[in-house]
């Protein structure tokens, strides 16, 4: 049963241009959670999504920001016109219960 | 809202010497805790969790955790630092009234001696 996959690992766009992020979750599991780490930070919840639903979306920036979890094939965090400001880690989890399993994150930076 | 506070940013210890990573929460109800262990570069990976039952909680790679609900704390030990230990370790709470969401303490960013 592979884990949490997450690509790119490392992903270098100008600013302006348009990110996107691909999560797959492990087998089984309905549950995504998206998180950003900033340099130097924790982890921050960002949005929390079940097959073709946002459940919570309590931590996404409102402009520029958006996720989707479609009934087939991975869930994508969409970041548009990004800003250096973006440059982070960005993790996806997800669970079938009660307990979280990580991908190994991208690693996004805007230059 | 939960929150989660790590008072310690960095910690140095000595290989061999014993290790106690701080964690206290705010949350209303009782709380699900774990503690997660993230390399450089790296993903994070589960050390151990408390949902419910004995309060010292057992984990992978030789660590253990204690909840004590009148200190509102989570705090994670080892007895003996290996150069490996070397790491960023997260404390977080779930809410499980808001799907699985977690919120993440500040991290604690553990330097080995040799």
């Amino acid at each position: 049963n592979a884990g949490v996959m997450q690509n790119p690992r490392h992903l270098v766009r100008r600013r302006g241009q348009e990110a996107r992020l691909r999560c797959s979750p492990m087998k089984g599991h309905s549950h995504v959670y998206w998180y950003r780490q900033l340099p130097e930070e924790g982890l921050k919840f960002m949005v929390y999504l079940q097959k073709e639903n946002i459940i919570d979306e309590s931590g996404m920036p409102k402009e520029r920001f958006s996720a989707e979890f479609p009934k087939e094939g991975p869930s994508i965090l969409r970041i548009q016109q990004v800003v250096r400001g973006d440059s982070a880690a960005y993790f996806c989890a997800s669970s079938a219960e009660t307990e979280a399993f990580f991908g190994q994150g991208t690693r996004l930076t805007v230059v | 809202a939960q929150s989660v506070t790590q008072p310690d940013i960095h910690i140095t210890v000595s290989e061999g010497a014993s290790l106690e990573l701080r964690c206290n929460y705010s949350y209303g109800a009782t709380p699900y805790l774990f503690w997660y262990v993230q390399s450089p570069g790296q993903g994070l990976q589960l050390l151990l969790k408390y949902f419910s039952g004995d309060t010292l909680v057992q984990g992978i790679k030789g660590f253990e955790a204690e909840f004590k609900r009148s200190q509102s704390s989570f705090n994670l030990r080892k007895p003996s630092v290996h150069w490996s230990d070397a790491a960023e370790y997260f404390c977080a709470v779930g809410d499980f009234n808001a799907g699985n969401m977690l919120t993440f303490g500040g991290g604690t960013r553990l330097m080995v001696k040799p």
